[in-house]
């Protein structure tokens, strides 16, 4: 079964210091993984996704999101955090062995919320 | 161009009562997706539509939980007999996405705020 883990509820960092949300996944066949962002009362914001190619995937407002097949991990990072950034961020999964039982279902993780302090 | 848009953005309801909520896609998007996003539960796939394929209805929680789509745009998610359980933030999504090609990316809407009491 597709599954996804985000290993912290919330993470705090220090404005201008770099911030890492941790992500880990279990699917049957090859992922493609995605980033979302959910500002206050807002709907969830595309910030990046992994398909193939480079395990280094750069996306909006500066973050990017690093594969690691081996860990089965995709951590989202920013090397520079604003207090701006402070959201619930999301991982999400779609396996791409379940796709044609399964569709364009996305499996997503709990969330954490990141809190960035000037 | 317009993102995805859901009606009402709140909808307080008594408990027992039928509830309709309805998402307008992007424009051209052939999958629709609904999500439910309860406190500290994450979100929860509960039905997707692509194109006129059946849809994938594996994530409705219960038969009293429904959903269309007409004309390969609009939705509507209806939940009938309303349950304080019910109460959650209801998401819609929709993308580029066709029948087994898995790599685009869902836009979701703002979302509407149910509260049954």
């Amino acid at each position: 079964a597709q599954s996804v883990a985000q290993p912290e509820d919330q993470v705090n960092v220090a404005e201008g210091n770099p911030l890492t949300v941790k992500c880990t996944y279990s699917v049957s066949g090859n992922p493609y993984l995605f980033w979302y962002v959910q500002y206050p009362n807002r709907g969830l914001q595309f910030l990046l996704k992994y398909i193939t190619g480079d395990n280094l995937v750069k996306g909006s407002y500066g973050f990017e999101a690093e594969f690691n097949k081996s860990q089965t991990s995709f951590h989202l990072k920013k090397p520079s955090a604003l207090v701006s950034d402070s959201a619930l961020y999301f991982c999400a999964v779609r396996d791409m062995h379940e796709i044609y039982n399964q569709g364009g279902k996305l499996i997503f993780g709990q969330g954490t919320e990141l809190s960035v302090k000037p | 161009g317009a993102g995805v848009s859901q009606s009402p953005s709140n909808k307080v309801t008594e408990k027992g009562k039928d509830v309709e909520l309805r998402c307008d896609p992007i424009s051209g998007h052939t999958a629709l997706y609904w999500y439910r996003q309860s406190l500290g539960q994450g979100l929860e796939f509960l039905i997707y539509f692509q194109g006129n394929s059946a849809p994938d209805k594996s994530g409705l929680p219960s038969d009293r939980f429904s959903a269309e789509r007409t004309g390969g745009s609009v939705s509507t998610l209806t939940i009938q007999r309303t349950q304080q359980e019910d109460s959650a933030v209801y998401l819609c999504a929709s993308s580029l996405t066709r029948l087994a090609e898995g790599s685009n990316e869902q836009f979701f809407g703002p979302g509407t705020r149910l509260t049954v009491l």
